[in-house]
């Protein structure tokens, strides 16, 4: 069963440092999401992607955070510099339908 | 603003003792109410997609309810393997895109 892929599964980061995160989605998925989930709390959407293009990045923190998927495939998060706040689990989805989204196992960032 | 509540925030159970997790929602134009699992440390595994209120969805020992303001999640006989978090999420019109607001979740856990 094709799988979302994420990498790295783990990070620690220092405050102030750059990390960036990967994500290949299901082949043929044209839409790709980055989401941060909080422990304890649900997911919430970053960023979204229709092929290359941004269609949602209204929850982006714009001033450190940027995201690119430049050949319609693959993607990267960054985030440029790292603040304790950001310490969360990132997760990558993607979809061929709008009605059913696959979810990486995320990339867990721990900022010291 | 959508907006989920799930409830009870945590629910422990014998194996076996059915039980029903509430998803209570605001949106304008539901487009679908997603449920998903997820286990410690993992992503959210899609479980299922409803669309309106009456329909209903199973998958092995559970089934998932619509109604215009709430879904229920309904386990019947549960193992323990079914102890995880599960996530309910909404997905408005088609103006807000294809993102998903989440609740908080309901942590489940079942014993032997």
């Amino acid at each position: 069963e094709a799988e979302v892929a994420q990498s790295p599964r783990y990070k620690i980061t220092e405050k102030s440092q750059a990390v960036a995160f990967w994500c290949d989605p299901i082949s043929g998925h044209a839409t790709l999401y980055w989401y941060r989930q909080i422990l304890g709390q649900g997911p919430e959407l970053l960023v979204q992607f229709q092929d290359e293009s941004v269609v949602d990045d209204s929850q982006l923190p714009k001033d450190r955070f940027s995201a690119e998927r430049l050949k319609g495939v693959d993607s990267t998060l960054k985030i440029q510099p790292a603040e304790l706040g950001d310490s969360a689990m990132y997760l990558c989805a993607s979809s061929q339908h709008w009605n059913t989204i696959y979810f990486g196992e995320g990339s867990w960032l721990t900022v010291v | 603003e959508d907006q989920v509540t799930q409830s009870p925030e945590a629910l422990r159970l014998q194996e076996g003792e059915s039980s029903s997790l509430n998803c209570s929602y605001t949106v304008s134009g539901l487009r679908g109410l997603f449920w998903y699992r997820q286990d410690p440390g993992k992503g959210p595994e899609f479980l299922f997609t409803l669309y309106s209120a009456g329909e209903e969805k199973e998958k092995e020992r559970l089934k998932a309810t619509l109604t215009k303001k709430e879904s229920f999640l309904h386990i019947t006989a549960p193992k323990p393997e079914d102890s995880a978090t599960y996530l309910c999420a909404v997905q408005a019109g088609e103006t807000s895109g294809s993102r998903l607001t989440f609740g908080e979740g309901t942590q489940l856990t079942v014993n032997p």
